[in-house]
């Protein structure tokens, strides 16, 4: 199967700082990979995502990398804002056969930014 | 909400007994799967569904098993729960077309006590 890593686990960056998240897979198959951000006591929501197509993908102050050479993706979020403050996890789709798919999530990394 | 529901949305039970959740769409989505949450371990895969009556397992799927005799439902059971069952219980369904990005209903917390 797929094996996700995430690093680092905890982020703490001033309010209009960067952040960087990177995340690491084993299944070269791997195609898609999505990030989502996670609220206390809510659901994951999908925040934005890549295809193994393109290197690069941009979403107002969050922006996707990809190096499928290397095997690893990585989340920026620039101009932190408090309201960025939450979990995030990455993930890598996996298919395990018979057309079915899998997303195998990464631990998380708690993101606070300070005001 | 974004066509996916879960119940209950909170449970405590006893060890040993037996515990159902379940997940309920709306929209006809093929897969559907659940996950538990955990402090340190992210989000891991218990089981997922790819049709009607047709499952397979994830990487915990010890103490754990799943039906799903319609599209809409698809149900998680926990046979005789142990403490170690305590978690957040997340569904998600993957959205039709080309996109793989899942949907997560609105988590179930269990307790056992």
């Amino acid at each position: 199967g797929e094996n996700v890593e995430q690093h680092p686990s905890t982020l703490s960056v001033q309010e209009g700082d960067s952040a960087v998240i990177k995340c690491t897979y084993s299944d070269s198959a791997s195609n898609y990979f999505p990030w989502y951000k996670q609220e206390l006591g809510k659901r994951p929501q999908l925040i934005i995502d890549i295809r193994s197509n393109v290197g690069e993908k941009k979403d107002q102050r969050i922006a996707v990398t990809l190096n499928k050479t290397a095997k690893h993706f990585s989340l920026h979020i620039t101009e932190t804002q408090p309201e960025d403050s939450a979990v995030y996890f990455c993930a890598a789709i996996f298919h395990s056969g018979a057309g079915s798919y899998q997303l195998t999530f990464g631990k998380g990394t708690k993101l606070s930014v300070i005001p | 909400d974004a066509g996916i529901t879960q119940s209950p949305r909170h449970k405590v039970t006893e060890t040993g007994t037996p515990v159902t959740l379940r997940c309920h769409q709306t929209e006809n989505h093929r897969y559907m799967y659940w996950y538990r949450q955990d402090p340190g371990h992210g989000l891991r895969l218990i089981h997922y569904s790819y049709g009607v009556k047709d499952t397979d397992k994830g990487e915990v799927s010890d103490g754990y098993s799943v039906s799903r005799s319609k599209t809409e439902d698809f149900l998680l059971t926990l046979e005789s729960a142990t403490s170690s069952q305590t978690s957040v219980y997340f569904c998600a369904i993957k959205r039709q077309g080309t996109n793989y990005g899942y949907t997560f209903g609105s988590g179930t917390r269990l307790t056992v006590v």
